[in-house]
């Protein structure tokens, strides 16, 4: 069974720093494409970042770029994201989510996580 | 960026009918579509792949169909497990862009 564990969410001032963690387990870690995304609360989903299977290529949506990084440790089939510089606006519950096509970095998400809450306040 | 616009916002149906979800892309999206329910508390779950593929596990009375720029869910004979709400997501460019979903409400 495929599971997806986030860790790592909570409060945090505005402009100060966040690391998120997401532990895979019940699949082949290293074949698959990974993902975050994240939906502020009573809002809809908002993709965050994409990472090939071997950590290659990585993807990210504009208003993030430069500030967060997206990572992975195939051998501890662990994902990470970075987050800096965080903004009120950045407030959601972050989702970790694995693809749906082996050695492909593109296309769905196929399981996500229980996902875990970033709150960004003073 | 590709802009998903997502219909209706909320709809109300009994059990046993059939109901659709449209999603309108901005541009084509190659059948790079996907349909996803989301249950209050919980994190969303895949149901339909590249515009019309059944995910493993998912009730055949769930289907997609669509080409182009215009996508569409169907449920046939809803069952109360089915009041959720439903996201479509493009994933044929980035960013990856979800339509802003549908409340799927039983009578």
């Amino acid at each position: 069974e495929v599971q997806l564990v986030e860790s790592g969410g909570g409060l945090v001032q505005p402009g100060r720093s966040m690391k998120l963690s997401c532990a895979a387990s019940g699949f082949t870690f290293s074949n698959y494409g990974m993902a975050w995304v994240r939906q502020a609360p009573t809002k809809g989903l908002e993709w965050v970042a994409t990472i090939s299977y071997d950590g290659s290529s990585t993807y990210y949506r504009d208003s993030v770029k430069g500030r967060f990084t997206i990572s992975r440790d195939n051998a501890k089939s662990t994902l990470y994201l970075q987050m800096n510089s965080l903004r009120s606006e950045d407030t959601a519950t972050y989702y970790c989510t694995r693809s749906g096509i082996l050695r492909i970095t593109r296309g769905w998400f196929a399981y996500w996580g229980q996902g875990t809450l970033v709150t960004v306040s003073s | 960026d590709i802009q998903m616009t997502q219909s209706p916002a909320s709809l109300s149906a009994s059990l046993g009918e059939t109901v659709s979800i449209e999603c309108l892309a901005s541009e084509d999206i190659y059948n790079n579509l996907a349909w996803y329910q989301q249950k209050p508390g919980k994190s969303p779950q895949l149901l339909i792949y590249y515009a019309s593929s059944l995910q493993d596990g998912v009730p055949s009375r769930f289907s997609g169909s669509g080409s182009g720029t215009q996508y569409s869910l169907k449920i046939n004979s809803l069952e109360s497990e089915d009041a959720a709400t439903y996201f479509c997501l493009q994933d044929s460019e980035y960013p990856y862009t979800f339509g802003a979903g549908t409340k799927l409400e039983l009578k």
